[in-house]
This record gives C-alpha cells, structure tokens and sequence, in this order.
C-alpha cells in the first residue's frame, strides 16, 4: 500500500463544476504539500499546509491531521485548470516528498 | 523575484554524450533538490545540496550522475554517458535557508530525450 494515495486518478467534468481531490496518507507528517502538473509543463506549488484551510482564488485546500486526510477543492472550475493535481508529504525534518500518484483532472468547456 | 529557473528545458542528447542540466534557485535560497520524473511515474528525489555541499545523494544512481551547487553560479546535475532510460523530466526545487525546508519551489524542469 502506498504511503500516498489520492483518488480519483482520472476526473473529467464540466466547466464551472466543483471539483474535490482527495489525499489520504498513512504516515506521522509536518506538512502536506498540493502541486499542479500541466501537460508538457513544469510544477507548480498550490499549497503548502499542515493545519486548518487555506484559500487561493478559486482554490481551496483542507486538511485533517487526525484523519490523515486533505481534500483539494476547485470552485467554478475551468478548462485551464486542467491539469494532474499531485499531493506530497514530507515527514518531520525531511525534506524528502513523498509523492502521491496524481489525479489528472479534465475539465470540458 | 523571479522563480527558479532551469535551462535548457529542452535537451536533445545521443547515447554516451553528457548532459549538463542547471538550476538557478530563487534569490536568497540556499537548498536545492533536484528530482526526476521518468515517463509516466511520480517524481522521485535524487538528491539535496546546500552551497558547495551534498547534503544527501540517496537518490541519486551510484554511476554517471553527480551534482554540485557551487559557491557562485547554479546548481548543475550532471549525467555522463547518456543512456535511453536517462529520458525523463528532471525538476530542481529550491528553499530558503533556516526552518523553512519544506516550503519547496519548483522550476519548470528540464525535459531530456536521449536518442
């Protein structure tokens, strides 16, 4: 079982949906990380959180350490927020991620 | 403040030439972490260096494959000898120094196909 798991791997959905990615992780970490991939593009750093909410624009990330659960959301979704969404954690003074395996996300105008 | 910036993002190499990949980090970082991300996989850490020092190479392939951050100038991985399975995208995050270690930026990374 991996240390990372996200779901759902695939997501395909019409503009203006709300979306939710989920992340779920079986280790002790110190933080959680959301990045965006585009096709043929570099990384992008969403967020980066170990408690509570953030919010960015239309983004939306939440975590529950006792859970050991995140969700990314996006509101009013848009075909240029296609894209594989990957969420990492790293674990004390680590600085190494671990990676999860990324949900590529479609949205169709 | 410009981000990290990685060059070339495209490179082109034939089995056995060497590929030189740099990293620019964000002003006033002082970590860089190089990854690879081979075709259709997660990104996987290859190693972590500070100012003229490799603070941690664990992932990083025990031939061919070297890294330094000098005291001036970028990061540089370095790949001898290119083989086909060296294709991948390679991607350098860097942080800034003291605590913050985890609040990693990433360049765009650097695409290499070896023919």
């Amino acid at each position: 079982k991996n240390e990372v798991e996200q779901s759902p791997q695939n997501l395909t959905a019409q503009e203006g949906e709300f979306i939710t990615i989920n992340c779920s992780y079986s280790v002790g970490i110190s933080a959680l990380h959301w990045l965006q991939q585009h096709p043929g593009g570099g990384i992008v750093s969403l967020f980066m959180l170990s408690s509570g909410k953030k919010k960015h624009g239309r983004l939306i990330a939440t975590i529950n350490i006792q859970e050991k659960h995140s969700s990314l959301h996006i509101t009013a979704s848009h075909p240029r927020d296609s894209a594989v969404y990957i969420c990492a954690v790293s674990l004390g003074s680590n600085y190494q991620l671990i990676w999860g395996a990324g949900t590529k996300l479609i949205i169709k105008p | 403040n410009a981000g990290v910036m990685q060059n070339p993002r495209h490179l082109v190499r034939r089995r056995g030439q060497e590929a030189r990949l740099r990293c620019s980090p964000m002003k006033g970082h002082s970590h860089v972490y190089w990854y690879r991300q081979l075709p259709e996989e997660g990104l996987k850490f290859m190693v972590y260096l500070q100012k003229e020092n490799i603070i941690d190479e664990s992932g990083m392939p025990k031939e061919r494959f070297s890294a330094e951050f000098p005291k001036e100038g970028p990061s540089i991985l370095r790949i001898q000898q290119v083989v086909r399975g060296d294709s991948a995208a390679y991607f350098c995050a860097s942080s800034p120094p003291g605590l913050a270690k985890e609040t990693q930026y990433f360049g765009p990374g650097t695409r290499l196909l070896v023919l």
